[in-house]
């Protein structure tokens, strides 16, 4: 079983809408990310946490929330969709100390 | 300006032509340089962490040095499984985290 999950894989939504992408994972690591990828732009982070009651900003939050529900669970909300958040989102998950990321498969998401 | 940089853009290379990728940065304090791989549709899969100028480390057909201001990714004799997008991220400074990835460099490599 993969280490890094993520659910839906695929999604289609329309302008206005609240939806929520959800990230697990099994490797027993404290911290956790969210990042969108577009082409061209690379990978930019959205929110991190480094444990289950510190959640951080990163360079891209406008628009989106975060929830941390367990030390295993981060989920990434966008609050009113719009169809330039239209992208593939990543988790991803890191050892305190080492800080190599490991992701999971992708959530690609069309807002139309 | 705290900036990673990849070139070339994308790479074409015939199976067998070894090249270099290049991963340079500006940033103060660097605290690791990581590189990835990503494969069309999947999520970044970590190949190597350099923490200090000098370091080297490698992989099969794959080789990453770093300096104080750059890094390669050296593929020796490549095949069309070695085809794919390579990542190249940094950590850097104090406190505040911050981790911040290249664009990337497409490589095709053709039998």
């Amino acid at each position: 079983d993969a280490d890094v999950t993520q659910t839906p894989r695929n999604r289609i939504t329309k302008t206005g809408k609240r939806i929520m992408l959800e990230c697990s994972q099994t490797k027993g690591h404290d911290r956790m990310y969210w990042y969108r990828q577009d082409p061209g732009l690379g990978l930019r982070l959205i929110y991190y946490s480094f444990d289950v009651k510190d959640i951080n900003k990163g360079e891209i939050s406008d628009g989106y929330s975060v929830s941390r529900q367990a030390q295993a669970k981060f989920s990434l909300s966008l609050e009113s969709a719009i169809p330039n958040q239209t992208a593939l989102y990543f988790c991803a998950t890191s050892e305190t100390v080492q800080e190599t990321q490991y992701f999971g498969p992708g959530t690609r998401l069309l807002v139309l | 300006e705290d900036q990673v940089t990849q070139s070339p853009e994308a790479l074409r290379l015939q199976e067998g032509e070894s090249s270099s990728l290049n991963c340079s940065y500006t940033v103060s304090g660097l605290r690791g340089l990581f590189w990835y791989r990503q494969d069309p549709g999947k999520g970044p899969e970590f190949l190597f962490t350099l923490y200090s100028a000098g370091e080297e480390k490698e992989k099969e057909r794959l080789k990453a040095t770093l300096t104080k201001k750059e890094s390669f990714l050296h593929i020796t004799a490549p095949k069309p499984e070695d085809s794919a997008t390579y990542l190249c991220a940094v950590i850097w400074g104090s406190g505040t985290y911050k981790y911040i990835f290249g664009t990337g460099t497409r490589l095709k490599v053709l039998a």
